[in-house]
Parts: structure tokens; C-alpha cells; sequence
């Protein structure tokens, strides 16, 4: 079990561009969620995964953010046409069925310029 | 509505103090009730986790939880605190059973003094 990995660690990007996140949940948790963290607030949530359907979206995901788990592996959130606000630590989390507990990655920071 | 307050931004203690950390909860049915700490730039580690039974919960590092319906409450605590500590703790909550979105606190920040 080598916990659930993020990539990339950072990311620095211009107002406009597009950029996408990959998350690698703890190996046999079908369950996969995306967070996002701005400064000095706790994560909000963004989207769920169980398998590979995509659950429930928030308000937060505006339609420039799409996210996808295409083999009910490893994730993927794609922001397009990225914005100042969009500047945050992006978290992604993992859990298994019939429990309640998430294990979260180290996050991606987002800068945008 | 469902929502997380901590009322305390940031608490400064010495080292080898006991803390305590205030954690509020505006839920419709009794949820699952989360602890976990956050190093500056890292994830989220999860301290403890209350579902059911006990009302006092332990954690890991030391720490333990109590759970209190009647106030709405599930406050962290430490009998004595280490400089390793500093970090900022999130109180969060979800529905029992299944899946779970978390619904985090502000987070309050502990800094420890030698």
C-alpha cells in the first residue's frame, strides 16, 4: 500500500491555458474524490467516482473542469481556459467500499498567472 | 445546512501543554466524524475517526476525540504536546454509511513554543 499519489506536485501555468492533474488512488479503492484547498480554507469538495461513473459534481466545478476515471483506476481533473481563481491545492482522495474513510494525496499546486 | 465551524483560527501553546481543539457540527442525522492534519504544502493525514460505539476516540500521534451529540461537538485533544505538532488540524464530517462527502472546517492552526 503506497497511499494515493498526485501528479504533479506543482504546476505553474498561464491565465488561459489547460491543464490536467492525474491521481492514483490506494490500489483496489474504488472509490475516488477530487478537493479543492485555497489558502486558509479547508478542502472543498469537487466530484466523486465510484468505479468508473462519476457520481455527483459540485457547484465549485464549473464547466471549464471535467474529470474522468476512465478504467476506474487512476483519475484525471482537466481545467481549461484556467483562470486566476482557479489558483489552489487540488486534492485528490481515496476510500473503499463499506467504509467512510478517505485517504488523501499530497495535493497539486495550481498557480495560475 | 450542513456545515463545520472551528472557532479558533489559529492557537499558539507551549511545549508539553495539553491542547484542546473545538470542532462544531450543523448536521441532519448523526454523521461520521473526522480529525486530520495537514503539514504546510502536504495532504491531509487522518488522526482519528468516529462511526459508532464509544464516544471517546483515539487517534494516532497520541491524540483522541470525544464525541458529544447533545453539543453538537467532537473536540481534539492531547494531554501534552510536542513541537512536532505544529500544523493546521481540520475537523470534518459525512453521512454514515457509504459514501462520504466530507465537509471540512476552516482549520485551525497550532503553533508550538519551545
Amino acid at each position: 500500500d503506497t497511499g494515493v499519489s498526485q501528479n504533479p506536485r506543482h504546476k505553474i501555468t498561464k491565465r488561459g491555458q489547460n491543464v490536467t492533474f492525474r491521481c492514483d488512488p490506494i490500489s483496489e479503492h474504488n472509490r475516488l474524490y477530487w478537493y479543492r484547498q485555497t489558502l486558509g480554507q479547508g478542502p472543498e469538495f469537487l466530484t466523486y467516482f465510484q468505479n468508473e461513473a462519476q457520481l455527483e459534481k459540485s457547484r465549485l466545478l464549473s464547466d471549464r473542469f471535467s474529470a474522468e476515471r476512465p478504467k476506474g483506476s487512476f483519475s484525471t481533473l482537466e481545467i481549461q481556459r484556467t483562470e486566476q481563481g482557479d489558483s489552489a491545492m487540488y486534492l485528490c482522495a481515496s476510500s473503499p467500499d463499506q467504509q467512510g474513510t478517505q485517504y488523501f494525496g499530497p495535493g497539486t499546486r495550481l498557480t495560475v498567472l | 445546512a450542513q456545515s463545520v465551524t472551528q472557532p479558533d483560527i489559529h492557537i499558539t501553546v507551549s511545549e508539553g501543554a495539553s491542547l484542546e481543539l473545538r470542532c462544531n457540527y450543523s448536521y441532519g442525522a448523526t454523521p461520521y466524524l473526522f480529525w486530520y492534519v495537514q503539514s504546510p504544502g502536504q495532504g491531509l493525514q487522518l488522526l482519528l475517526k468516529y462511526f459508532s460505539g464509544d464516544t471517546l476516540v483515539q487517534g494516532i500521534k497520541g491524540f483522541e476525540a470525544e464525541f458529544k451529540r447533545s453539543q453538537s461537538s467532537f473536540n481534539l485533544r492531547k494531554p501534552s504536546v510536542h513541537w512536532s505538532d505544529a500544523a493546521e488540524y481540520f475537523c470534518a464530517v459525512g453521512p454514515s454509511g457509504g459514501y462520504n462527502k466530507l465537509i471540512f472546517g476552516a482549520g485551525t492552526r497550532l503553533a508550538v513554543h519551545p
